[in-house]
């Protein structure tokens, strides 16, 4: 399975800023994903990125708070805009079509 | 909406007793079927999936999962647990009508003693 690699692993933020999330996967992918799980709950699913192509969010998921980039096969980004104590979670990158999907590390954030 | 079902979300055992973890989900169409398992400190990672064909699979140290069509579930088990399958475990479901979409459950923490 692609080896995904998420940074920053954790961060500390002030509320009101943005803080971009990267993942970088070994091998080329034509679908990432983008999740989050908040503290005690399940893991959602944000948005899809693929390569060429706007990303398609979720309900209750918009792309001002959540800009996603996706510029090539091996690479994409998420920025949690304008943060506030309700964004604190952990933020996963995830490959994978038809068949099962694989995560990153995830990203643990937290805003003050 | 569709859903997924973990009813237990803390287990406690000791080291060789049996375990089985309950998942139901909700979605009357054609589903593919999964159990993801995060370690302390770990990601996530595939322990299980289910397809189509026999609805006992089996995965990775020693787990198996079947699929009960009539009940909706997908129950994860292993006839013998061992201290270091402490863990947290996710059922998941893929509605084949959906856009690759992944359906999680809340998640079963498992905690085995020594």
């Amino acid at each position: 399975s692609a080896v995904i690699s998420q940074k920053p692993s954790r961060d500390i933020c002030q509320r009101g800023t943005s803080l971009t999330i990267q993942c970088q996967v070994d091998s080329q992918v034509t679908m990432m994903f983008w999740y989050r799980q908040q503290p005690g709950q399940s893991l959602t699913l944000i948005a899809t990125a693929n390569q060429g192509s706007e990303a398609t969010y979720e309900s209750g998921f918009v792309i001002d708070k959540f800009p996603i980039s996706r510029p090539n096969l091996t690479f994409s980004t998420l920025t949690v805009s304008n943060m506030s104590p309700e964004d604190s979670s952990i933020y996963l990158c995830s490959v994978g079509g038809g068949q099962a999907q694989h995560f990153g590390d995830g990203t643990r954030l937290s805003i003050l | 909406a569709q859903s997924v079902s973990q009813h237990n979300h803390h287990v406690i055992l000791s080291e060789a007793a049996s375990l089985e973890l309950g998942c139901n989900y909700s979605y009357g169409g054609t589903v593919n079927l999964f159990w993801y398992v995060q370690y302390p400190g770990q990601h996530l990672q595939l322990l299980l999936k289910y397809f189509s064909g026999d609805p006992l699979v089996k995965g990775i140290k020693g787990f198996e999962a079947e699929f009960i069509k009539s009940k909706f579930s997908f129950n994860l088990r292993k006839p013998s647990v061992q201290w270091s399958d402490t863990a947290e475990y996710f059922c998941a479901v893929k509605p084949m009508d959906s856009s690759y979409k992944l359906i999680f459950g809340s998640g079963t923490r498992l905690l085995v003693r020594p």
